[in-house]
């Protein structure tokens, strides 16, 4: 069955880098996107981007050039890279993707931007 | 970018009723709209994909509509595992948004 799953450190320092892997199962990356999406604690769903089937991207510009979503399709892996993290970068990070828009979420992950 | 105004924010309901919430967008984005169920310490999941389609294995208590600008979500007869929040999503154009959510309680 389907599964994507996040893993990246569960902590970064602030004016840092957040490097996180999602790992995808079920389906292929060159036929199906995967998106990432996070979620402040207690709040709504904000679109980072998105790796196209062809390994194109496309990005929020609310993160104007922080944020490089990149793959690699031996390994079923998408990766989020952000740069510059500040405390307000806190968060559950999703990935998101399989047949169909949005339809299988992975668990998610909590990134906690601290020093 | 497409705003997704949700109403409303929260309700109370018991178990039986019929329960109605609405999603509407500041600019046509067609059907492309899904309607997403997150309980508490989980992750979102899809229960309505192109404004009216229901997921496999998804209740058919739950129903979308709506096309355009406005949307809705209705649970038929609420059951005690539907308390959640409820969002709808739009992907018809960059920056994918998604509304505040509809928090849906018992009472």
């Amino acid at each position: 069955q389907v599964q994507l799953k996040e893993s990246g450190p569960g902590l970064v320092q602030p004016s840092q880098t957040l490097s996180l892997t999602c790992t995808v199962s079920g389906f292929s990356l060159t036929s199906y996107s995967v998106h990432w999406v996070r979620q402040h604690s207690g709040k709504s769903l904000e679109w980072m981007g998105r790796m196209w089937s062809d390994g194109d991207t496309s990005y929020n510009s609310a993160f104007t050039s922080r944020l490089s979503i990149s793959r690699d399709t031996s390994k079923s892996q998408v990766f989020l890279k952000m740069n510059s993290l500040q405390t307000e970068d806190t968060g559950t990070y999703y990935c998101v993707g399989g047949m169909g828009p949005f339809a299988y979420w992975g668990q998610g992950t909590l990134v906690t931007v601290s020093s | 970018n497409t705003v997704m105004t949700q109403s409303p924010t929260s309700m109370f309901t018991s178990v039986g009723d019929r329960v109605t919430m609405s999603c509407k967008a500041s600019q046509n984005v067609g059907i492309n709209v899904g309607w997403y169920q997150q309980k508490t310490g989980q992750s979102p999941k899809r229960l309505i994909y192109w404004a009216s389609n229901r997921d496999t294995g998804v209740p058919d208590r739950f129903t979308g509509s709506g096309s355009g600008t406005d949307f809705t979500l209705t649970i038929s007869n609420m059951q005690a595992e539907d308390p959640a929040i409820y969002y709808c999503l739009q992907h018809n154009s960059y920056p994918y948004t998604f509304g505040a959510g509809t928090k849906l309680e018992l009472k």
